[in-house]
């Protein structure tokens, strides 16, 4: 079984400052890691995911996340944040050659406040 | 849009009632999802339909039932309704059931059971 750990429920910050969202995992299985983004009265939708080869992946609207096996951990961050950014954010984990279903933490709300 | 459709966007009904929850999903996709996120529980995978037919299954109530029909569209049945139920039901599509696929999201159907 998988369950992901999202630390902070808020986080809030200045427009054009740096943020970081963090994200641990755990799991008995290799996964596949992912952030999804839920605006509000929307759905979800993906942001990046991690499936194999380099640990750093990116987004094209300037998010990034770097996969850390040994810590179990995929943080999202992103240099400089804009009002636009303001949303939940959600770390979801689904196992490799098992289920596609995605198990996810309990979202972090980033509020980004002129 | 993700191309994902769901209907109705909002549904309001009593205690020990019944509801059919729609999904159409995007034009190709096999598998459809259902999730239900709610205060509490935060986002729980509930089922999911390859094709036709169950795939997996999370934690689903056994009130709850769910089937994909031929043209592909799903339909999530809740009855003998409770307060508790009352959340965002997403459904999401993928291609098929190959690990790391990408789910889109619908919009969702608002629950509120009184």
């Amino acid at each position: 079984a998988q369950s992901v750990t999202q630390l902070d429920s808020q986080v809030p910050v200045f427009e054009e400052a740096p943020v970081e969202l963090r994200c641990n995992y755990s799991s008995s299985v290799s996964v596949y890691l992912f952030w999804y983004v839920q605006y509000p009265n929307q759905g979800l939708q993906l942001l990046l995911k991690y499936l194999s080869g380099s640990t750093l992946v990116e987004s094209i609207n300037g998010f990034e996340a770097e996969f850390n096996k040994s810590q179990t951990s995929f943080h999202l961050r992103k240099p400089s944040v804009h009002i636009s950014d303001t949303a939940e954010y959600f770390c979801a984990v689904s196992s490799q050659g098992g289920s596609e279903k995605l198990v996810f933490g309990k979202g972090t709300k980033l509020t980004v406040n002129p | 849009d993700s191309g994902v459709t769901q209907t109705p966007k909002h549904l309001i009904t009593a205690t020990g009632q019944r509801v059919t929850l729609r999904c159409s999903p995007r034009s190709g996709d096999l598998s459809v999802y259902w999730y239900q996120q709610s205060l509490d529980q935060g986002l729980q995978f509930l089922i999911q339909y390859y094709n036709g037919e169950e795939r997996a299954k999370g934690n689903i109530l056994e009130r709850f039932s769910a089937q994909q029909f031929p043209d592909l569209h799903s339909e999530l049945n809740l009855s003998s309704l409770e307060l508790g139920d009352s959340a965002l039901y997403f459904c999401a599509s993928s291609g098929g059931f190959v690990g790391g696929e990408t789910q889109y999201f619908g919009p969702g159907t608002r629950l509120l059971v009184l």
